[in-house]
């Protein structure tokens, strides 16, 4: 079965600073690889996905997330943090043909001003 | 992109009550729906897989008869928390895909937080 790591419950990065969240995943085929963003009880929503095509996936917000095969990872990132950047995020993963999609434990980014 | 609505988006009920959760494509059809449910700091735990017309698969540990789950159209499927206690109190969220979707796209509702008092 897929499974999804991310290994940091906490990521702080100074407003303007670049930002990463860490994701690896595992799977038996290959990967669909998703981002999502929630903010305090709200629901999710979606950041950006890797199908197939380009490893460098760009998506919403300025948020884009690299897929690297060899070191099945999913790292997401921006070039410059915001603030309003601070909230939970999650990557997920969905094996093909597979029916439900399997979440991180999730990362809290606090960006500071 | 698809909408799905979640209804209600906060409910508190007393020990013993049953809470039916509702969950809704708004603009598409939604052959699967998905319930999840959220701790405190804690990622999403599958719950159950709805398919319309038929019977939720449910995750293992999941007790079948506490979480209803009833996907009677394309549009819409209920989850019910029976005989609920306080240690059913949680964040319930639901997501939809639809058969045109890009594979494994989900669209999520906004979350039900439930207390049981």
């Amino acid at each position: 079965a897929q499974s999804v790591a991310q290994p940091e419950d906490q990521v702080n990065v100074a407003e303007g600073n670049p930002l990463t969240v860490k994701c690896t995943y595992s799977v038996s085929g290959n990967p669909y690889l998703f981002w999502y963003v929630q903010y305090p009880n709200r629901g999710l929503q979606f950041l950006l996905k890797y199908i197939t095509g380009d490893n460098l996936v760009k998506g919403s917000y300025g948020f884009e997330a690299e897929f690297n095969k060899s070191q099945t990872s999913f790292h997401l990132k921006k070039p410059s943090a915001l603030v309003s950047d601070s909230a939970l995020y999650f990557c997920a993963v969905r094996e093909y043909d597979n029916n439900d999609m399997r979440f991180g434990a999730g990362t809290r980014l606090t960006v500071k001003p | 992109g698809a909408v799905v609505s979640q209804h209600p988006s906060r409910v508190i009920c007393k020990s013993g009550t049953s809470v039916k959760i509702e969950c809704r494509s708004l603009d598409f059809q939604a052959t699967t729906m998905f319930w999840y449910r959220q701790f405190p700091k804690k990622s999403l735990m599958l719950m159950a897989t709805s398919n319309e017309g038929s019977k939720a698969t449910y995750e293992q540990g999941v007790e079948k008869d506490k979480f209803l789950i009833n996907h009677a159209s394309l549009t819409l499927s209920t989850l019910t928390v029976t005989s609920a206690h306080p240690e059913d109190s949680s964040f319930y969220i639901c997501s939809a895909r639809s058969g045109t979707s890009v594979p494994g796209e989900l669209f999520f509702g906004e979350g039900s937080r439930l207390t049981v008092l």
